[in-house]
């Protein structure tokens, strides 16, 4: 059984600064990562995935994230945010032995960016 | 890219009809694809597995008989919310598998009156 933690519901910041949303997960086996972004009314769209290799990882819209085995961790970064890059935010992990396996997703962050 | 495509957008129906929404992915096939709800300002809920040619797989507390869940071919899914209610109005989104990815559809908001 796997399960993920979003550390923050909402984040809020002003354009150009840089962001971070937190990532947590547990599983019994190992997983696959992914972060992925909901405008509204909207379906999801793949912002990157953590397969193996590099522990970074970089996605689209100038989005990387970090896996951190240790720490259990999947932290997605942005060094300059635009308005555009308000959305909701979902990481989710799925169990590598098996393809097409289910995902499990966090319960989201709400990234806010104001002007 | 891969590409999933729902149909409806949007639906508005009356309280005791039956609605389907189907769930196509167009440009590869796939053997499984997934039901999700979800609720306003929630993650997504999955509510049911579908393998091509066979029962789909419910999640605990899914009513499958209210949830009518058929997968046809390689490309296409449909669920079909049978009877609904005021509190089946959800916004309702479908993924199809491609390997060890998922590619999620557009989402159809379901309202009923």
């Amino acid at each position: 059984a796997q399960s993920v933690t979003q550390l923050d519901s909402q984040v809020p910041v002003f354009e150009e600064a840089p962001v971070e949303l937190r990532c947590n997960y547990s599983s019994s086996v190992s997983v696959y990562l992914f972060w992925y972004v909901q405008y509204p009314n909207q379906g999801l769209q793949l912002l990157l995935k953590y397969l193996s290799g590099s522990t970074l990882v970089k996605g689209i819209n100038g989005f990387e994230a970090e896996f951190n085995k240790s720490q259990t961790s999947f932290h997605l970064r942005k060094p300059s945010v635009h308005i555009s890059d308000t959305a909701e935010y979902f990481c989710a992990v799925s169990d590598r032995e098996t393809s097409g396996s289910r995902l499990t997703f966090g319960e989201g962050t709400q990234l806010t960016v104001n002007p | 890219g891969a590409v999933v495509s729902q149909h409806p957008s949007r639906v508005i129906c009356k309280s005791g009809t039956s609605v389907k929404i189907e769930c196509r992915s167009l440009d590869f096939q796939a053997t499984t694809m997934f039901w999700y709800r979800q609720f306003p300002k929630k993650s997504l809920m999955l509510m049911a597995t579908s393998n091509e040619g066979s029962k789909a797989t419910y999640e605990q507390g899914v009513e499958k008989d209210k949830f009518l869940i058929n997968h046809a071919s390689l490309t296409l899914s449909t669920l079909t919310v049978t009877s609904a209610h005021p509190e089946d109005s959800s916004f309702y989104i479908c993924s199809a598998s491609y390997g060890w990815l998922q590619y999620f559809g557009p989402g159809t908001r379901l309202t009923v009156t």
